[in-house]
């Protein structure tokens, strides 16, 4: 099977702009979840999806939203960008209750 | 409420030496509970996992023993190498799913 992908890998955007990132699950994965990984704040939760619903919820502002579509895909996007928004974004994948497999994420820069 | 608590935040081990790194968690329907390893640039990747049927799982150096009772499971690198320098994570899993929060491993040579 292949593995969980996201696109782009590198982004580079300015304060006030928006950003959409994008995830494809492994085959069969309905749970996708976003992290952001910083050096200060380390890997912190955003959000889970399954089943095209929003199912946990991290402690991120509303300008930090995503979605998930009816192949699992699933696109997270953050709006009015900030400088502290630089981090590398994980996306996971995994059947319920199971492993989560990560992809190799995509690093936001923010100037 | 805070659902897992790993610890330490950081560990340096001589090269040979035994790293061990602790995660207590909170929720009891948590039923899987796996290590993850990161290397700086890659996203987290399994390492060892354990169900709670059993209290202990070894594989190659690395060994998860699983305390039910007290809600803690921890893991052990025997013989640590510097190609273990990473992050490790517990992540305790049920319907739900919590990162701790990371420990530093630095294995010196």
């Amino acid at each position: 099977k292949a593995g969980v992908t996201q696109t782009p890998r590198y982004l580079i955007k300015t304060r006030g702009q928006q950003v959409t990132l994008s995830c494809s699950p492994i085959s069969g994965h309905r749970s996708v979840s976003w992290y952001q990984q910083t050096p200060g704040q380390g890997l912190q939760f955003l959000f889970e999806y399954f089943s095209e619903t929003q199912r946990n919820k991290g402690n991120f502002p509303g300008r930090f939203s995503g979605r998930q579509f009816s192949n699992s895909r699933s696109e997270m996007n953050v709006s009015t960008l900030e400088l502290g928004d630089s981090a590398l974004y994980l996306c996971a994948s995994s059947a319920v209750g199971e492993t989560q497999y990560f992809g190799p994420g995509t690093r936001l820069l923010v100037l | 409420q805070q659902q897992v608590k790993q610890s330490p935040q950081s560990l340096i081990v001589q090269k040979g030496g035994i790293s061990i790194i602790n995660c207590a968690y909170e929720n009891t329907a948590f039923d899987y509970f796996p290590w993850y390893q990161q290397f700086p640039g890659k996203g987290p990747a399994l390492l060892i996992a354990i169900r709670p049927d059993v209290s202990e799982k070894k594989e190659g150096r690395f060994t998860i023993s699983f305390n039910k009772s007290a809600k803690q499971f921890s893991l052990h690198i025997m013989d640590s190498q510097p190609g273990d320098s990473a992050t490790y994570f517990c992540v305790p899993t049920g319907n739900q799913f919590y990162f701790g929060t990371g420990t530093s491993l630095t294995v010196i040579p």
